[in-house]
């Protein structure tokens, strides 16, 4: 069984460029969260999907970010405009329906750099 | 979410049992206790997760005493690949209900030698 993947795995762009983050979760699971960790913080959760629905986006910093997901498939996290401080590693996880447990499936992260 | 204390780090040598303990004071009665652990350069993997008593897999054991403000992850015999963070959550999984945002804190770095 694939994991959870992301794309691409390292970003290095300038301070008000966009880029967008790919998460492909594990085939069947419906629920689809975004975390980061910023440098020498803690991983702070972003939002979560079921399906193609945000459940819930208390985490999103502000409107700067964007995330789809479409089809209730991959989902996209874009940043626009880009700021220093939304360098990080950014954690897409997966989990099945209606699981009432804490066990999600992480990817490998995105490694964004902004200068 | 309950507020979760765990040591910053650990040494331990190969072939050893290592004993993580997470101290959850505020913990309430719904709350299920979890644990991850992080490779560098990885994003972190579910180990074990328990409510009460005892809980064991293939990997580890968690011990959860009556009263639950506190819980320990053991390991038995570590080998060199078992450095890494390791995560101590705790959350109500009845909150969100079909999904549960995950509460990281600073963790506990396990180092293993030889």
């Amino acid at each position: 069984e694939a994991g959870v993947t992301q794309f691409p795995s390292h970003s290095v762009i300038e301070k008000g460029q966009t880029v967008t983050l790919r998460c492909d979760p594990i085939s069947g699971h419906d629920n689809l969260y975004w975390y980061r960790r910023v440098m020498g913080k803690e991983i702070k959760f972003l939002l979560h999907f079921v399906k193609e629905s945000k459940q819930d986006e208390s985490g999103m910093p502000n409107n700067r970010f964007l995330a789809e997901r479409t089809g209730g498939t991959y989902s996209t996290l874009k940043v626009q405009p880009a700021e220093l401080e939304d360098s990080g590693v950014y954690f897409c996880a997966s989990s099945q329906k209606d699981s009432f447990s804490y066990e999600q499936y992480f990817g490998p992260g995105t490694r964004l750099t902004v200068t | 979410l309950a507020k979760t204390t765990q040591p910053i780090s650990m040494d331990s040598y190969e072939g050893q049992e290592v004993n993580i303990t997470c101290s959850h004071n505020n913990i309430a009665t719904n709350d299920y206790i979890t644990w991850y652990q992080q490779f560098p350069s990885q994003g972190p993997r579910f180990i074990i997760q328990g409510y009460k008593t005892k809980v064991t897999n293939e990997v580890a054991s968690l011990f959860i005493p009556a009263d639950r403000k506190s819980s320990t992850l053991s390991l038995p015999r570590v080998s060199l690949s078992d450095t890494a963070v390791y995560y101590c959550l705790v959350g109500d999984t009845e909150l969100t209900g079909g999904g549960n945002k995950l509460t990281f804190g600073t963790g506990t770095q396990l180092k293993v030698e030889l």
